[in-house]
């Protein structure tokens, strides 16, 4: 089994739904990150958190501790969020980060 | 532009050839890492840092070596490529452990 389990695996939304990335570990952590994919390959860095809720524009991220468990919302979603989402863990027995295997975003017009 | 600049964007190997991957960050970030990504795998380290003359193992170091003479530098070697290495390679590196990571934009490595 996995130490992050991301949920789904492909998700297709027409524009302007609200989308929810599901994210659970099983390790103890010292923060999670969510990372977004383009299709030309680059990984940029959304969020690192290690408790409550961050905003950034369209994007939510949640993280419940206790339940291990983190959320990825995007609100009124767009074409170009058309991506791989990816959840990361940094382990707190090491200076690494632990990945899910990411879920493939495609926002219809 | 500040960030994480990785070398070569594309190389093709044969069999038994070795190369070297370059990553070099100017943000005087203290940690650098290499990852491979693999379809219908996440991202897996190979090799990482956290300071100038410290490396370690990360979760498949098999095949490769790695070296961190300076803080900007991070190089990842592969000294006999083998058609199970044909992956996409990124580097990235951070200021402390649970600060954001930068990545660089990939290395796309086919071995044949």
């Amino acid at each position: 089994k996995n130490e992050v389990e991301q949920s789904p695996q492909n998700l297709t939304a027409q524009e302007g739904e609200f989308i929810t990335i599901n994210c659970s570990y099983s390790v103890g952590i010292s923060a999670l990150h969510w990372l977004q994919q383009h299709p030309g390959g680059g990984i940029v860095s959304l969020f690192m958190l290690s408790s409550g809720k961050k905003k950034h524009g369209r994007l939510i991220a949640t993280i419940n501790i206790q339940e291990k468990h983190s959320s990825l919302h995007i609100t009124a979603s767009h074409p170009r969020d058309s991506a791989v989402y990816i959840c990361a863990v940094g382990v707190t027995s090491g200076s690494r980060l632990t990945f899910g295997e990411g879920t493939q975003l495609t926002v219809n017009p | 532009n500040a960030g994480v600049t990785q070398t070569p964007k594309f190389q093709v190997l044969k069999t038994g050839q070795s190369m070297t991957l370059q990553c070099a960050q100017d943000m005087n970030h203290e940690y650098m890492s290499w990852y491979r990504q693999d379809p219908g795998m996440g991202l897996r380290l190979i090799h990482y840092s956290v300071g100038a003359g410290i490396t370690d193992q990360g979760e498949v170091p098999n095949g490769y070596n790695v070296s961190r003479s300076t803080t900007e530098d991070f190089p990842l070697r592969l000294l006999s490529a083998a058609p199970s290495q044909t992956s996409v390679y990124f580097c990235a590196s951070t200021r402390e452990v649970d600060r954001g990571y930068t990545f660089g934009s990939g290395t796309r490595l086919t071995v044949v």
